[in-house]
């Protein structure tokens, strides 16, 4: 059964670095998201991206946060410059032409 | 703005004994509603979900929802609770917006379900 794969699975960086997480989607789906997920707390939508371009985006994705689709099969998120609270659990999902998202198992960030 | 609520952010049951997690919804319009597991160290797995079908929903594992619009609400049931059922629970909307959504979820805080033998 097709899945979503999200690497590396655990990520520590220094405050300040940059970071990129990535993630290969389900190959026929066109709908890309990022959550996360800090301890203790909900699961939050950072952004969905569609046709190329981001789609939706939440208040949690300012100026730091970018997503790319460099190929055609990888979706990646970079945080530019990492803070204390960008520790948390991040995931990535996809959809295809139904309403049901498919996620991976996550890349746990810890910012030191 | 749409927003989910888990009551019960601990539920405990004995194995063979009925599962209900509950989840109600706040939206103008009624949502698409899902329902994820997490198991520990894993990601999401969706269990089920509702897209204004039938309002009774059967997924895996056994478990099955129903949506009642009335009492906006979509609860999660199974009738016996197996030891493989421990895990956190997701109850999750996203708009029902026809070709025009990009299907944000909006997620529970989640329900964390302990199953003692």
């Amino acid at each position: 059964e097709p899945e979503v794969t999200q690497t590396p699975s655990h990520q520590v960086t220094q405050m300040g670095q940059e970071v990129i997480l990535r993630c290969v989607p389900i190959s026929n789906h066109l709908y890309f998201y990022w959550y996360r997920q800090i301890l203790g707390q909900k699961v939050e939508f950072l952004v969905s991206f569609y046709n190329n371009e981001i789609s939706e985006k939440s208040e949690i994705f300012d100026d730091q946060f970018s997503v790319e689709r460099p190929d055609g099969s990888n979706f990646t998120l970079k945080i530019r410059s990492t803070k204390l609270e960008d520790s948390a659990m991040y995931f990535c999902a996809s959809k295809g032409q139904g309403y049901e998202q498919y996620f991976g198992p996550g890349t746990r960030l810890t910012v030191t | 703005a749409q927003s989910v609520t888990q009551l019960g952010s601990h539920v405990s049951v004995s194995e063979g004994a009925l599962v209900l997690l509950r989840c109600n919804y706040s939206s103008s319009v009624p949502p698409y509603l899902f329902w994820y597991v997490q198991y520990p160290n894993q990601g999401l797995q969706l269990l089920l979900k509702y897209t204004s079908a039938a309002t009774l929903v059967k997924g895996i594992n056994g478990f099955e929802a129903e949506f009642k619009k009335s009492e906006t609400s979509f609860h999660l049931t199974k009738p016996s609770a197996h030891m493989s059922d421990a895990a956190e629970y997701f109850c999750a909307v996203t708009p029902n917006a026809g070709g025009t959504s990009y299907g944000k979820l909006t997620f529970g805080q989640g329900t964390i379900l302990t199953v003692h033998p």
